[in-house]
């Protein structure tokens, strides 16, 4: 079964960091394109990051550019983000999801809660 | 303010045919780019509902149908069921190849 789990959310106070991991099986993650999407309590849907199935080719929304950094272990099956000076309008379910060769986001894993509060 | 914009609800009996627009921009969509579209029941995670603009994966009914032209895409519904309740989102790419959403729409089946 092709699968998605994301890890590492929490509570963190305004300015600390937090790495979130997300776990692929039951396709070859190695070839396909990742990407991170958050979505703040009631609000809609928010690309944050993608990054290439080699890494070659990373990209940021503005909002997070300087403060996140994408990256990925394809021997290890893993995407993270590591999410540093973090802000409360950071708070989100954030959810990773795969690029189909169409650029479609086709698998999207279950999300991981971000709070930022004092 | 999101890059592409949707109505916030629309609604519609049963059976009826409820349509969704998402409008972009000579950057976005009206560049070339695919539009693809999600369902999120609530809860849940997004679902994949359409991708490369009219195409449906597999699973998906083909009361689903997406369709594109110029700066703008439409998603319509026809045999509305009560399960179709959900927030749809639209999806395309921009010049610098970044990700955008249209800001959701909520259907409510009456």
């Amino acid at each position: 079964e092709v699968q998605l789990v994301e890890s590492g959310g929490g509570l963190v106070k305004p300015g600390g960091s937090l790495r979130l991991s997300c776990a692929a099986s039951g396709f070859t993650f190695s070839s396909y394109s990742m990407n991170w999407v958050r979505q703040a309590p009631g609000k809609g849907l928010e690309w944050v990051s993608s990054i290439s199935s080699s890494s070659s080719y990373i990209y940021y929304a503005d909002s997070v550019k300087g403060r996140f950094t994408i990256s990925r272990d394809n021997a290890k099956n893993s995407l993270y983000l590591q999410m540093n000076s973090l802000r409360a309008e950071d708070t989100a379910v954030y959810y990773c999801a795969r690029d189909s060769a169409g650029m479609a986001m086709d698998v999207w894993g279950q999300g991981t809660t971000v709070t930022v509060s004092s | 303010q999101s890059v592409l914009t949707q109505p916030p609800s629309v609604s519609g009996a049963p059976g009826q045919r409820v349509t969704i627009s998402c409008t972009g921009s000579s950057s976005n969509i009206g560049a070339g780019y695919d539009v693809h579209w999600y369902q999120q029941l609530p809860g849940t995670a997004p679902k994949l509902l359409i991708y490369g603009n009219s195409n449906r994966p597999s699973g998906v009914p083909d009361r689903f149908s997406g369709s594109k032209s110029g700066t703008s895409a439409s998603l319509a519904i026809t045999g509305l069921q009560a399960e179709d309740e959900a927030d749809y989102y639209c999806q395309s790419y921009d010049s610098s190849l970044s990700a955008v959403f249209g800001g959701g729409t909520k259907l409510t089946v009456l």
